[in-house]
């Protein structure tokens, strides 16, 4: 069956340290995987998307990897300050498929001083 | 910027209650989207729109039914709405052809007593 797993532990990780969010997948062919930032009763808002024949995309302290051999995307928040805290979401968008994207249940950050 | 609005932030409504959410976007984008977010299980889409008057079918339709008669406005229609409804629904929508980024709303609690 086809799964989007990202790690339903929070991550707790001190100031200034560098965040690393995993999200793998199974029997999915992504045409593209984007990460997306949801903060307490808001709604997701994206941040960056990578294709599947790229390998790595940054934005400001925002990088993202993606191996499809492995099956799997990292997102890396380096830096990290105490406003990082949030829950980001992994979507990807199977080949083949209009418009519709399939979401990660997320993984919740704290970052504390 | 894109905007997406839900028309409540909270709703309680009682078991077997016909519930109307409503959710409207400025971009003239063609897709929009309702999903429902529990703890655990992430976001799930109820229903998808991709034209005025068109609808498919998401992952969990059951008990839900939706209305578009105009492109920026998309509503989710609880028949008789259930205990096992009460949630997080979030409204989003995407333009066709952009790389499917998705624009989401601030979300509704609905809690059914």
């Amino acid at each position: 069956s086809q799964k989007i797993e990202q790690n339903s532990e929070a991550l707790n990780i001190q100031e200034g340290k560098t965040a690393t969010l995993t999200c793998n997948y199974t029997n999915y062919s992504p045409a593209y995987l984007q990460w997306y930032r949801q903060d307490p009763g808001r709604g997701p808002v994206f941040l960056l998307l990578i294709r599947e024949n790229e390998k790595e995309k940054r934005k400001e302290r925002l990088k993202v990897t993606f191996d499809t051999t492995l099956k799997q995307s990292l997102f890396h928040i380096t830096a990290s300050q105490p406003a990082d805290s949030a829950t980001y979401l992994c979507a990807l968008r199977p080949t083949g498929t209009a418009s519709k994207l399939t979401f990660g249940t997320g993984t919740r950050l704290q970052v504390t001083l | 910027d894109v905007k997406v609005t839900q028309s409540s932030r909270y709703l309680v409504k009682r078991t077997g209650e016909k519930v109307f959410l409503e959710c409207v976007q400025d971009m003239d984008h063609e897709n929009m989207f309702w999903y429902r977010q529990d703890p655990g299980l992430g976001l799930r889409l109820i229903y998808f729109s991709y034209d005025v008057k068109m609808k498919e079918k998401g992952d969990i339709p059951e008990g839900y039914s939706v209305s578009r008669e105009k492109k920026e406005r998309f509503s989710l229609i609880l028949e008789s709405a259930s205990t096992n409804q009460t949630s997080m629904y979030l409204c989003a929508s995407s333009p066709l052809g952009g790389l499917d980024i998705q624009y989401f709303g601030a979300g509704t609690r609905l809690s059914v007593l």
